[in-house]
C-alpha cells in the first residue's frame, strides 16, 4: 500500500526566511504533485515532477524530486505572508489508474 | 479550456437524510473522475473514482455511493447520512491517458450533519 508522509505538519515562519517541506513516499511512483490549499478553498496545482532529479520553480517556491530516496522537497525562499496556506504532496501510479495518494499536508503560517 | 463545477457549495443536513452532490466537467471528453473527502484539518481521502460511464470503483467501505450517468457528470449519494459523513467533499478530474497533467479540483462542498 502506498503511503505518503509529509513533515512538518505545521510550520510557522517569519517573513524573509527560508524553509523546506519534506514529502516521503513508500513505493515506486510514476509522478509526484504539489498542491496548495487556502483555508476553506479547493486545491490548486503547483508542480508536477516526473523523473529523478526533476526541479521546478515558480516564484518563491521550488520543488525537487529524488526517486531513489523516494523524497520530494518544497523549498520556500524569503517567505511572504501570501504563501500562508496548506501544502500537499500527492503521488500516483499508472498501475493504480492514476489515483492520487495524498500526504497529510503542511500548514504554513508566515508571520511578519 | 476545461472547467469543473461542483454544487452545492455548502449543505447542512440532518442525520438520516439523503444526499446528492453533483459534479460536471466541461471542455474535455472521457475524463477520469474522482470524489475525495477531507475531514477538518486533515488530508484528502479518495472515496470513488470512475474511468467511464457507469464504471465506479470504491476505495473505502462506507455509507456513500457514486454514479456516473453521463461522460462528464459524477454524482455522490447517500440514502441515510451519518454524523461521520461531515466534511469537505471535492470532485476532481484527470485525463487518464497517461498524461502528466495534474488532477483538477472543483470548489468543493462543505457538508455539515446535525
Amino acid at each position: 500500500e502506498l503511503k505518503v508522509e509529509q513533515n512538518p505538519l505545521f510550520l510557522s515562519m517569519q517573513e524573509g526566511k527560508n524553509y523546506t517541506i519534506y514529502c516521503n513516499y513508500s513505493t515506486t511512483s510514476d509522478r509526484l504533485y504539489w498542491y496548495r490549499q487556502d483555508p476553506g478553498k479547493s486545491l490548486e496545482s503547483l508542480f508536477v515532477l516526473l523523473s529523478n532529479g526533476a526541479v521546478k520553480q515558480e516564484g518563491r517556491l521550488m520543488a525537487s524530486l529524488d526517486t531513489k530516496a523516494r523524497l520530494s522537497t518544497l523549498h520556500i525562499t524569503a517567505a511572504v505572508h501570501d504563501l500562508s496556506a496548506t501544502y500537499f504532496c500527492a503521488v500516483d501510479q499508472k498501475s493504480s489508474g492514476d489515483k492520487l495518494t495524498f500526504g497529510t499536508g503542511t500548514r504554513l503560517a508566515v508571520r511578519p | 479550456s476545461q472547467t469543473i463545477h461542483q454544487w452545492p457549495a455548502t449543505l447542512v443536513q440532518p442525520v438520516g437524510s439523503p444526499l446528492s452532490l453533483e459534479c460536471t466537467v466541461e471542455g474535455t471528453s472521457n475524463p477520469n473522475l474522482y470524489w475525495y473527502r477531507q475531514a477538518a484539518g486533515r488530508g484528502l481521502q479518495l472515496l470513488f473514482y470512475s474511468v467511464g460511464i457507469g464504471q465506479i470503483s470504491s476505495e473505502v467501505p462506507q455509507n456513500l455511493s457514486a454514479s456516473r450517468p453521463q461522460d462528464r457528470q459524477f454524482i455522490l449519494s447517500s440514502k441515510k447520512l451519518l454524523l461521520s459523513d461531515s466534511g469537505f467533499y471535492l470532485c476532481a478530474w484527470g485525463r487518464g491517458d497517461g498524461t502528466t497533467q495534474p488532477q483538477h479540483f472543483g470548489d468543493g462542498t462543505r457538508l455539515s450533519i446535525l
